[in-house]
């Protein structure tokens, strides 16, 4: 069965700190991980992650996918009260396209 | 281009009663997918619809359906409602293929169950 793990669950920094939050996988025919960011309703999506090495950056936010160790992590540099959300981080695979979610890790950024 | 649409946003309910939550997808997004949301299990999937079709189902008990419709709207249904149904569910469309933008989950805002 596909499965997400996430750590750590919550994590409570001050504005300026840097983050590192983790997922590891393990899915049949992986296609894909992707990591989003939900504050109060939807998931918003950040990153798609499909091959190992390539770091994917979006202002602070970066993340890059290890296929090798089953994982991906997602750094957050110089936080703001702005990044206190649940990161999920979810997986895909080729044959049935069914995106599989991690418990999320509840950030607060504290100012 | 509008983004995926649910309603009711929130919603109240009795035990036993049933409820039907609605779905609209981005535009020219064939598959539609269904997710519950509680604080202690995180989002769990429900079901995929693609092209009026369920290509697959979660572990949840057959009081929970859907359908989709040619237009590529989906609904879900929960026939006698439990206590433990109340959660935020989430519809999310996605299209497959090498496009840009393709093989990624955009969700809807949500809609809020609360059973009494």
């Amino acid at each position: 069965e596909d499965k997400v793990v996430q750590s750590p669950l919550s994590l409570v920094v001050h504005e300026g700190d840097t983050v590192t939050l983790n997922c590891s996988y393990e899915v049949t025919n992986f296609r894909s991980l992707l990591w989003y960011k939900q504050e109060k309703k939807a998931p918003t999506f950040l990153f798609m992650l499909t091959s190992s090495g390539i770091e994917k950056k979006s202002g602070r936010l970066s993340s890059i996918l290890d296929k090798k160790e089953l994982s991906s992590i997602l750094n957050i540099t110089a936080t703001q009260t702005g990044d206190s959300a649940i990161y999920l981080c979810a997986v895909v695979g080729h044959y049935g396209q069914n995106f599989v979610f991690g418990p999320g890790t509840r950030l607060s950024v504290l100012p | 281009k509008a983004g995926v649409t649910q309603t009711p946003r929130y919603l109240i309910k009795t035990r036993g009663q049933q409820v039907t939550l609605s779905c609209s997808p981005i535009s020219g997004h064939r598959s539609v997918s269904w997710y519950q949301q509680t604080p202690g299990q995180g989002l769990q999937f429900l079901f995929e619809y693609f092209s009026e079709t369920q290509r697959n189902k979660g572990n949840f008990p057959g009081r929970f359906s859907g359908r989709q419709f040619s237009n590529s709207r989906s609904e879900m249904n929960v026939s006698t409602l439990e206590l433990g149904d109340s959660a935020l569910y989430l519809c999310a469309s996605s299209s497959w293929g090498a496009r840009p933008g393709a093989n990624v989950l955009t969700f809807g805002a949500g809609s809020r169950l609360t059973v009494l």
